[in-house]
């Protein structure tokens, strides 16, 4: 099975950079997967890595390492419409089930 | 459609009672996911399908909740006698192929009273 560990909350001001970690543990691997949340909205997908490295999209930037099965979301420049809740996720093959981790809460404020 | 269609968006069903919740996914999507939402918790995965592969059950948390896929098309989740920890968000998603980024519907809202 697949388990996937992500700090609950994390706070932080307009313009700031905030990091949220991700740590798995997976009987194989096949991509670590980003989704945002917020409030009674649907889960919306932000990044993808299959291999180690930094991956950047505009203000947001997503890591991984696979040897040490840990990844992590990078915002820069937050605003407040950041203030969401964002899953690390992953699949231990193709073709399987994506797992999400329980979330971190993000709270963006002025 | 345009995107992954869920209905209905919010039911209110006696314990007890049988609920059938529907999912449309995006046409053309081999992949089908079920998940379950609690309040202010994580997104637990209930089934997925995957093409004519058989499906994924291991996420189901009893034998009290069942689901099926007509080919690539719609999906039902059914619970039998619901109970009040039943009550949550249920979502679907949709991906293109098995191992591409999910689409997620709205949800349906359950509550058990």
């Amino acid at each position: 099975g697949q388990s996937l560990e992500q700090p609950s909350e994390v706070t932080a001001v307009e313009g700031a950079i905030v990091q949220i970690n991700c740590t798995y543990q997976t009987s194989g691997f096949y991509g670590l997967s980003w989704y945002q949340q917020h409030d009674g909205g649907a889960p919306t997908f932000l990044s993808y890595n299959a291999l180690d490295g930094l991956e950047e999209t505009g203000r947001f930037s997503s890591f991984l390492s696979r040897s040490d099965s840990y990844g992590y979301l990078l915002l820069q420049e937050l605003q407040m419409k950041d203030s969401a809740s964002y899953f690390c996720a992953v699949r231990d093959q193709a073709g399987t089930a994506l797992i999400f981790g329980k979330g971190t809460t993000l709270s963006v404020s002025s | 459609g345009a995107g992954v269609s869920q209905s209905p968006s919010n039911k209110v069903t006696e314990k007890g009672k049988d609920v059938e919740l529907r999912c449309d996914p995006i046409s053309g999507h081999t992949a089908l996911y079920w998940y379950r939402q609690r309040l202010g918790q994580g997104l637990e995965f209930l089934i997925y399908f995957q093409g004519n592969s058989a499906p994924d059950k291991s996420g189901l948390p009893s034998d009290r909740f069942s689901a099926e896929r007509t080919g690539e098309s719609v999906s039902t989740l059914t619970i039998q006698r619901t109970q009040q920890e039943d009550s949550a968000v249920y979502l679907c998603a949709s991906s293109a192929t098995g191992d591409t980024e999910a689409f997620f519907g709205q949800g349906t809202r359950l509550t058990v009273v």
